[in-house]
């Protein structure tokens, strides 16, 4: 299985801040990466796929970038909505696997 | 919209089976590839499978011994049955709506469902 290793995992924030989360893959998984955000009691929701495409209505305030085994989440602008823990996922070679969480606090 | 909901017991004792329904509104069930995937403290998100009507059903190898996902399309029910749990099994369990791509576009509330006698 191809492991995915984030970093921090915990992040502490100040509103306005611009912050990144890393996503290390344990094998080269091209630019199928993904990332999701789960607020507290809730689902996942998916922010990001193929590394960089915004799903719709996801603030252009998010971006995604990387390739191959290293990925990065951006969050410009922190608002007090962002808070909760962001998921990557890759889906490059089955079966599909998840990060183990970035805690985002403000 | 499309709309998902699981549903099922809270509470299974070790060795028995773990059935969850997942109901569908807002869409045909078969357009898509529905999944179900868990949460849980010790083993974070993981993907348990996945099913289209008629076209593939794919589960992950960690499970693929104790696992069925089955499409109920008169009922618009997606079910997982999962066997001999344990309580490693312990987790909130959601079914989501997976993408053309392997990604999950859309996740129900989610159930928890704990292994305990």
């Amino acid at each position: 299985d191809v492991d995915l290793t984030q970093s921090p995992a915990t992040l502490s924030a100040f509103l306005g801040d611009t912050v990144s989360i890393s996503c290390r893959a344990s094998q080269n998984v091209g630019n199928w990466s993904a990332w999701y955000h789960q607020r507290p009691g809730n689902a996942p929701n998916l922010l990001i796929q193929k590394t960089s495409n915004l799903q719709p209505a996801v603030s252009s305030r998010f971006s995604g970038t990387g390739s191959g085994t290293d990925f990065t989440l951006t969050i410009r602008n922190v608002e007090s909505g962002d808070i909760g823990t962001y998921f990557c996922q890759q889906y490059s070679r089955a079966p599909w696997t998840f990060g183990q969480g970035t805690k985002v606090e403000i | 919209q499309v709309q998902l909901r699981e549903s099922g017991p809270a509470l299974v004792k070790p060795s028995e089976t773990l059935s969850l329904n997942c109901s569908i509104s807002g869409t045909s069930i078969i357009n898509y590839y529905w999944s179900w995937l868990r949460q849980s403290p010790n083993k974070g998100l993981e993907w348990i499978g996945y099913s289209q009507l008629n076209v593939a059903t794919v589960y992950n190898p960690s499970f693929k011994s104790r696992v069925t996902i089955s499409i109920d399309k008169s009922r618009d029910l997606i079910s997982l049955t999962l066997t001999s749990v344990t309580a490693a099994d312990t987790a909130v369990y959601y079914c989501a709506r997976r993408g053309p791509a392997a990604v999950f576009v859309g996740w129900g509330p989610g159930t928890l469902v704990t292994v305990s006698s």
